[in-house]
């Protein structure tokens, strides 16, 4: 019940392009959010993050949806650049505890 | 912008030897974490430390781990008897709220179990 569920495992897209990621998670306790990005050799670093209040949080060209009736919330990475190649997972926390459990993790290749 | 450092960056060390691996948090920051990262696979919790004592751990955190903070500024991690499935990215991380959205993680240490 802990799990987070993240696809895909890799991307490519075009610059330019749409980055697409999902997430789902199963437990209900869970009402913190975000998205990490990791590039090689460094640790995550906070993207973006949602808490279930809302449906969709944007932040320049990155868009947290979130679907509270299905347990699923996405990262839309809007005119992907090369600069945006890196991993990225998505995670969830009980806002009451600090303890991130983390999805699987997507790498994203953009293309020039 | 303030930094959470790790040493080393790479680790090689012996099956059933002892490592240590060092943290300096954020200066102001009050509560700390550690995770790890088996290669190619997801970031998993291992423990988190406030007010000099254990919040909360996960069931991969058993008696071979224990972690300190000996001094004002550090904050480490010990393995006790190094196993080859030890061999991971460790990530620490420290926080000034315990809130998750404060985190703040260091660039890892890549710990080689040989």
């Amino acid at each position: 019940q802990q799990q987070v569920k993240q696809s895909p495992q890799s991307l490519i897209v075009q610059k330019g392009g749409i980055s697409i990621i999902n997430c789902a998670y199963e437990n209900t306790a869970f009402d913190y959010f975000p998205w990490y990005q990791q590039f090689p050799g460094k640790g995550p670093a906070l993207l973006i993050a949602i808490r279930p209040d809302v449906s969709e949080k944007k932040e320049g060209r990155f868009t947290i949806s979130f679907n509270k009736s299905a347990k699923q919330f996405s990262l839309h990475i809007m005119d992907s650049q090369p600069g945006d190649s890196a991993t990225y997972f998505c995670a969830a926390s009980r806002a009451a505890g600090n303890k991130l459990t983390f999805g699987g993790g997507t790498r994203v290749l953009v293309k020039p | 912008e303030p930094e959470v450092t790790q040493t080393p960056s790479h680790q090689v060390t012996q099956m059933g030897q002892e490592v240590i691996l060092r943290c300096v948090p954020i200066s102001n920051h009050l509560y700390f974490y550690w995770y790890r990262q088996i290669l190619g696979q997801k970031v998993e919790f291992l423990v988190s430390f406030y007010n000099n004592e254990i919040s909360e751990k996960s069931e991969i955190f058993d008696d071979q781990f224990s972690v300190e903070r000996p001094d004002g500024s550090n904050f480490t991690l010990k393995i006790r008897s190094t196993k080859l499935e030890d061999s991971a990215m460790y990530f620490c991380a420290s926080s000034s709220s315990g809130l998750a959205g404060g985190y703040t993680f260091g660039s890892g240490t890549r710990l080689t179990v040989v």
